[in-house]
């Protein structure tokens, strides 16, 4: 079984500060996710990877295969930022999905 | 194109009651699944199905059936609701190779 691990669990930062919430997994996958979850619960899905990098607005995710890391970046963070970040691994067909524990990310004006 | 749709959003049911949790979709994704989310766990996989007339068991099934009928419909069945199954439930979808829509969660509350 695959084990998915996030850091840090918990994070307070200023607005405007650059983030970094990083993901490490145990076994090959094939492709990772990375989902924000606001409060009031609602799951929306932010990348999915399966090698390099990709950005969509202020948001950058990467990923290293030979190392099974992952990284999500915001940059020029914003109040509404604030969230729960959850990164998720799939393997093979079907897209069963492991998830980490979730990075809480609290971001103050 | 409403996406994942999961009703109800809040049930209160009594130990030993049934019910059914809805989950529909309008994308004709081929890949539906059910996760509960609990403190400290993170979300588990209950049961998925990749096509109608296909499913199988995840992480945590027991408590809990599924059928896939159509392509749109996944609805997960608690059989004899126990405490041990109050949670927040997720239903998704998706296309392989594309990322997963999620509904917005049903929280239930076993007593």
């Amino acid at each position: 079984k695959n084990e998915v691990e996030q850091s840090p669990q918990n994070l307070t930062a200023q607005e405007g500060e650059f983030i970094t919430i990083n993901c490490s997994y145990s076994v090959g996958i094939s492709a990772l996710h990375w989902l924000q979850q606001h409060p009031g619960g609602g799951i929306v899905s932010l990348f999915m990877l399966s090698s390099g990098k990709k950005k969509h607005g202020r948001l950058i995710a990467t990923i290293n295969i030979q190392e099974k890391h992952s990284s999500l970046h915001i940059t020029a963070s914003h109040p509404r930022d604030s969230a729960v970040y959850i990164c998720a691994v799939s393997m093979g067909y079907g897209q069963n999905f492991v998830f980490g524990p979730g990075t809480r990310l609290s971001v103050l004006p | 194109n409403a996406g994942v749709t999961q009703t109800p959003k809040f049930q209160v049911l009594k130990t030993g009651q049934s019910m059914t949790l809805q989950c529909a979709q309008d994308m004709n994704h081929e890949y539906m699944s059910w996760y509960r989310q609990d403190p400290g766990m993170g979300l588990r996989l209950i049961h998925y199905s990749v096509g109608a007339g296909i499913t199988d068991q995840g992480e945590v099934p027991n408590g809990y059936n599924v059928s896939r009928s159509t392509t749109e419909d996944f609805p997960l069945r608690l059989l004899s609701a126990a405490p041990s199954q109050t949670s927040v439930y997720f239903c998704a979808s998706s296309r392989r190779g594309l990322v997963a829509f999620f509904g917005q969660g049903t929280r239930l509350t076993v007593v």
